[in-house]
């Protein structure tokens, strides 16, 4: 149980393009969900924390309106990189967490966006 | 302020044991975790620890001392497998919970 998917797996895409990353919690309801930038051999870097059905809180330093966060229903959130950049190219992971076990956050499997 | 530190990188051997030290310094405290996460790959979680003492779990153990503010994990008969990058997180208290993250440790298995 508490599988997270994140779909796409990897995607490339020109700069000035926008980007869609989808997270989905498969076998259980996502309280909260986060998203998290890691670039090569650094550590995992908390972007924002969404909760179902409100506004996302993005951590300091973060573009609100270049990361679109959105937290439709408490399977689905999705992260939407607008207007890409080059120095955008990470490795993006979601995680979440449920009501009944909110001391431990499930990872999906991270996408890798290349903006050429 | 929010502090977490561990070893960038440690070496050792096949079939030995390794001790992966964790220091934090945080302004609040719900619990520290520890996550084993290879190349190219999401976090996957090994241990929660919210009470001193040491937690066991098959070759894998993690320790807390809440007054010191430091956590150790341990990996006994280690396998080659078990090179990776492992992750030391506090979750933070109070309204805006979350994990702060150290570094990580890049642990090389030798044979």
């Amino acid at each position: 149980g508490a599988v997270v998917s994140q779909h796409p797996s990897w995607v490339i895409c020109k700069s000035g393009t926008s980007v869609k990353i989808e997270c989905r919690s498969l076998d259980f309801q996502a309280t909260t969900m986060f998203w998290y930038r890691q670039f090569p051999k650094q550590s995992l870097m908390l972007m924002a924390t969404s909760n179902e059905g409100s506004k996302a809180t993005y951590e300091q330093g973060v573009e609100k309106d270049k990361f679109l966060i959105n937290h439709a229903s408490l399977t689905l959130s999705t992260l939407t990189v607008t207007s890409a950049h080059p120095e955008d190219s990470s490795f993006y992971i979601c995680s979440a967490e449920t009501w009944d076990r909110t001391y431990e956050q499930y990872f999906g499997p991270g996408t890798r966006l290349t903006v050429t | 302020g929010q502090n977490i530190d561990q070893p960038t990188e440690m070496t050792a051997t096949e079939g030995a044991i390794v001790q992966i030290n964790c220091t934090y310094q945080t302004s609040g405290f719900n619990g520290l975790f520890w996550y084993q996460q290879h190349a190219g790959e999401a976090p996957t979680f090994l241990s929660y620890n919210v009470l001193d003492g040491l937690e066991e779990k098959g070759r894998f153990s993690s320790f807390l001392s809440r007054s010191k503010g430091y956590s150790y994990l341990l990996l006994k008969e280690l396998q080659m497998k078990d090179s990776a990058s492992y992750l030391c997180a506090v979750l933070h208290a109070g309204n805006n919970r979350k994990l702060i993250w150290g570094l990580g440790t890049s642990l090389a298995v030798n044979p």
